[in-house]
């Protein structure tokens, strides 16, 4: 396998359930992402890791819990979701932070279709 | 604050002719810029960057435009391709590895 990996592509869940997605990167990337995409809407990040420590948090509800058990893996623990928390989840690497080392380009998954009745 | 605008969500072009797509950023520290193009049931894919010390890059039938002043960038797409109908993202960077999304534009292409 090759890229960005997220499991499972789809997933429908009750407001009380707890679900997880997961997501794998075989490049050898130090910088994970979540980003949530509503429809019509910008990408929004939502948190990122950098060799395994969280460096963002943006100001997302602690109903959604990442974990990054190592740089290849990362995982977003889904807890007492709302409706409005239906969404693409995608997740994606990168290199390393790029801080003003030039362009920060991302790879992406082909996301997490979420829906929450 | 939405500081990436794509102003135009769809975009409808005949096979062979030009497809210009606009973004426009409210951020000045903003340095670099980005497009990412979407296909249905994928994640979005790099396609093109650019330098805000440069005003053009070009790949071979995608070029982005630059208006610093303007707080402006452009994707041209020449010839369109029935193959580039995809949702496109600009997207933009500051002096972080932060990157602030535009919502897409749908872009169509009719044989």
């Amino acid at each position: 396998e090759t890229g960005v990996t997220q499991t499972p592509r789809h997933l429908v869940m009750g407001m009380t359930n707890k679900k997880s997605l997961k997501c794998e990167q075989h490049l050898g990337h130090n910088a994970m992402y979540w980003y949530k995409q509503s429809a019509k809407k910008p990408l929004e990040l939502m948190f990122v890791y950098s060799l395994e420590e969280r460096v963002e948090n943006n100001s997302v509800p602690s109903r959604f819990s990442p974990e990054c058990p190592n740089s290849s893996h990362l995982f977003l623990h889904l807890h007492t979701l709302q409706p409005e928390d239906s969404a693409l989840y995608l997740c994606a690497s990168s290199q390393d932070m790029a801080l003003g080392s030039g362009a920060n380009v991302l790879t992406f998954g082909a996301g997490s279709r979420l829906t929450v009745l | 604050d939405q500081q990436v605008k794509q102003n135009s969500p769809s975009l409808s072009v005949q096979e062979g002719r030009i497809s210009i797509l606009n973004c426009d950023y409210t951020n000045s520290m903003f340095d670099y810029f980005l497009w990412y193009k979407k296909y249905p049931a994928e994640g979005p894919t790099f396609l093109i960057s650019i330098s805000s010390i440069k005003d053009k890059n070009e790949d071979g039938r995608f070029t982005v435009f630059l208006n610093k002043s303007a707080k402006h960038l452009s994707l041209h797409i020449v010839p369109s391709q029935p193959g580039d109908s995809a949702v496109y993202f600009c997207a933009a960077q500051g002096n972080d590895y932060k990157l602030s999304f535009g919502a897409g534009t749908t872009v169509t292409v009719r044989a």
